[in-house]
């Protein structure tokens, strides 16, 4: 089955700073790959996903990029602000089969220091 | 976004009671529907993959006589703990996958019981 890693397991930068989270998947049938942000008590809320047909995907200060030739993906988040601190998952899937069961790596845990 | 209404938010229940979980996508029409449980500082541990009108399918290790799930409308799976015991308490989790098959997220419910 496929086996997703993401690194690091925590991140601490200073307000305005950018952030990187990388993940890696294991298997090459994997065709979407969303992240979530998840606030302590809450459940996981999409902010961005990327397919396998496009390489680079942005939506103001979040951007995510697909390196499917090497099977990793990575989060950026420039600017960043105390509000952005939370826990940070990635997962991978088979986005047009299986009605989307994914597989989530084990969290970033990002911090945000004013 | 699409949005998935989890409810109870949190929940006490005393040993040996049975406590039911709903999980709503409240502006689409979701055909599958997953169950998660989460630890404190853990990544999401799918439970089962729920199906509109059919059986659910559970994850190895996951007693499916005792956490019955039932998803009996194309918006609606709920979670039933049966003879709940302490070890059981924990945030427990649901999404539903749209058409594109993206996946949105409940807010989660604290169970514990006492």
């Amino acid at each position: 089955g496929e086996n997703v890693e993401q690194h690091p397991s925590t991140l601490s930068v200073q307000e305005g700073d950018s952030a990187v989270i990388k993940c890696t998947y294991s298997d090459s049938a994997s065709n979407y790959f969303p992240w979530y942000k998840q606030e302590l008590g809450k459940g996981p809320q999409l902010i961005i996903d990327i397919r396998s047909n496009v390489g680079e995907k942005k939506d103001q200060r979040i951007a995510v990029t697909l390196n499917k030739t090497a099977k990793h993906f990575s989060l950026h988040i420039t600017e960043t602000q105390p509000e952005d601190s939370a826990v940070y998952f990635c997962a991978a899937s088979m986005g047009n089969t299986n009605a989307g069961k994914s597989t989530f790596g084990d969290g970033t845990t990002l911090t945000v220091k004013p | 976004g699409a949005v998935v209404s989890q409810h109870p938010s949190w929940v006490i229940c005393k040993s040996g009671t049975s406590v039911k979980i709903e999980c709503r996508s409240l502006d689409f029409q979701a055909t599958t529907m997953f169950w998660y449980r989460q630890f404190p500082k853990q990544s999401l541990m799918l439970m089962a993959t729920s199906n509109e009108g059919s059986k659910a399918t559970y994850e190895q290790g996951v007693e499916k006589d005792k956490f019955l799930i039932n998803h009996a409308s194309l918006t609606l799976s709920t979670l039933t703990v049966t003879s709940a015991h302490p070890e059981d308490s924990s945030f427990y989790i649901c999404s539903a996958s749209t058409t594109g098959n993206t996946i949105y997220f409940g807010e989660g419910s604290w169970l514990t019981v006492v």
